[in-house]
């Protein structure tokens, strides 16, 4: 199995609303990483976990979370987003160490914020 | 900070041979990899070089060139559905990704 699997597949949100996006992986990866896509820009890398632990914060902004509850799920948790916050964010999951570098791309969460 | 170059847009006809250059500025280089991503999909992994040399998967190819800071993605025997987004990104230090603008090419009959 090598699929990552993102849901929702799209979601419209307010920006006083709190939602969750999610990221699901049965390769055994150790490393999950979000993206940020804008249209026709290339992605843009958000948080990375190793090993469950959060080693990479891209200098996010806080109203965006990150959450790792065991080694094959990865939650970004929403609130009090900015319009400028639509965009196609991208799951990803890699090996570790050596292996790191091929990775395994989910098919995104589509976010408008109104 | 990194940064990369790419050409904005490649154009070939069916069967042909296409090159897609990358020029790289970071620190910390661990290696160069290509993406392929079509519109509306995720971006798909093709090839991945952390030494010099050619590195060779089917009808794709890979070069890099460490001392240059530079790459190219080689696809050969184009088809309709190479269509597509080629990304290069850069890995540094680790687990740090950063990707290139992208080149779109278009694939002709």
């Amino acid at each position: 199995d090598t699929e990552v699997t993102q849901t929702p597949k799209h979601l419209v949100m307010g920006m006083t609303n709190k939602k969750s996006l999610k990221c699901e992986q049965h390769m055994g990866h150790r490393a999950m990483y979000w993206y940020k896509q804008k249209a026709k820009k290339p992605p843009e890398l958000m948080f990375v976990y190793s090993y469950e632990k959060l080693s990479i914060n891209e200098s996010v902004p806080s109203r965006f979370s990150p959450e790792c509850p065991n080694s094959s799920l990865l939650n970004l948790h929403l609130h009090a987003l900015q319009p400028e916050d639509s965009a196609l964010y991208l799951c990803a999951s890699s090996g570790s160490g050596g292996s790191s570098y091929e990775q395994y791309f989910g098919p995104g969460t589509r976010l408008t914020v109104t | 900070g990194q940064s990369l170059e790419q050409p904005s847009e490649v154009t070939a006809v069916e069967g042909a041979i296409v090159q897609i250059n990358c020029t790289y500025q970071t620190s910390g280089f661990y290696g160069l990899s290509w993406y392929q991503q079509h519109d509306g999909g995720a971006p798909t992994f093709l090839s991945y070089n952390a030494l010099d040399g050619l590195e060779e998967t089917g009808r794709f190819s890979s070069f890099l060139s460490r001392s240059d800071s530079y790459g190219y993605l080689l696809l050969q025997e184009l088809q309709m559905k190479d269509s597509a987004s080629y990304f290069c990104a850069v890995n540094y230090y680790g687990q740090n990704f950063v990707f290139g603008p992208g080149t779109r090419l278009s694939v002709l009959p």
